[in-house]
């Protein structure tokens, strides 16, 4: 147990649904972050949150879209996705030079 | 972009044995860390390392920095069943990470 949780721990969706990716961290850090972990590729980072803005868009598709609402909590709201897309997705928080990362969520893109 | 290196991508070994795996780039670290991720789990942190040429212990697992600050190894002695899992080395810059390929380690009983 990390402090960081991550909800759904597995999703399916089509590609016409939209669906959402929830984070939350127990340990009062002040930045936050979406990785994406596939199989053909090293842990990609995707978005970072500091102090609840985002600092860091590593060229992500539009379909992927993230949310900050306050420095306990993110979100990733996937629409249209491609079958490409599915992949391990994994939150983290950290305050200093260590991040701590959630369990991950497994997506399948159908 | 920084590409890490990571090798050898799979390793399977018996109980008992020793082990090294290797992390390697072209250009210089500012410094470097260790994870390792479980099934199921997301990576987590085993060390941080800045200085070149620095050796940390952490019970079984030896680290090393190369001189040069490009490379890095982790070496584990007398391998368990429990340390099986993927081990991830990551660039550190600043708050943001960038990880190389990994290395899957099966350690058999």
């Amino acid at each position: 147990e990390t402090g960081v949780t991550q909800t759904p721990r597995h999703l399916v969706m089509g590609m016409t649904n939209k669906k959402s990716l929830k984070c939350e961290q127990h340990l009062g850090h002040n930045a936050m972050y979406w990785y994406k972990q596939s199989a053909k590729k090293p842990l990609e980072l995707m978005f970072v949150y500091s102090l609840e803005e985002r600092v860091e868009n590593n060229s992500v598709p539009s379909r992927f879209s993230p949310e900050c609402p306050n420095s306990s909590h993110l979100f990733l709201h996937l629409h249209t996705l491609q079958p490409e897309d599915s992949a391990l997705y994994l939150c983290a928080s950290s305050q200093e030079n260590t991040q701590y990362f959630g369990p991950g969520t497994r997506l399948t893109v159908l | 972009t920084q590409l890490l290196e990571q090798s050898p991508q799979f390793l399977s070994i018996q109980e008992g044995e020793n082990l090294t795996v290797y992390c390697n780039s072209s250009s210089v670290f500012s410094s470097l860390q260790w994870y390792r991720q479980e099934p199921g789990e997301g990576p987590v942190l085993l060390v941080t390392v800045v200085t070149g040429g620095e050796v940390k212990k952490l019970k079984r697992l030896t680290f090393q920095f190369g001189d040069a600050r490009k490379d890095s190894s982790l070496h584990i002695t007398a391998a368990q069943p429990g340390d099986t899992g993927l081990y991830l080395c990551a660039r550190t810059a600043g708050n943001k990470l960038t990880f190389g390929g990994g290395t899957r380690v099966l350690v058999k009983p």
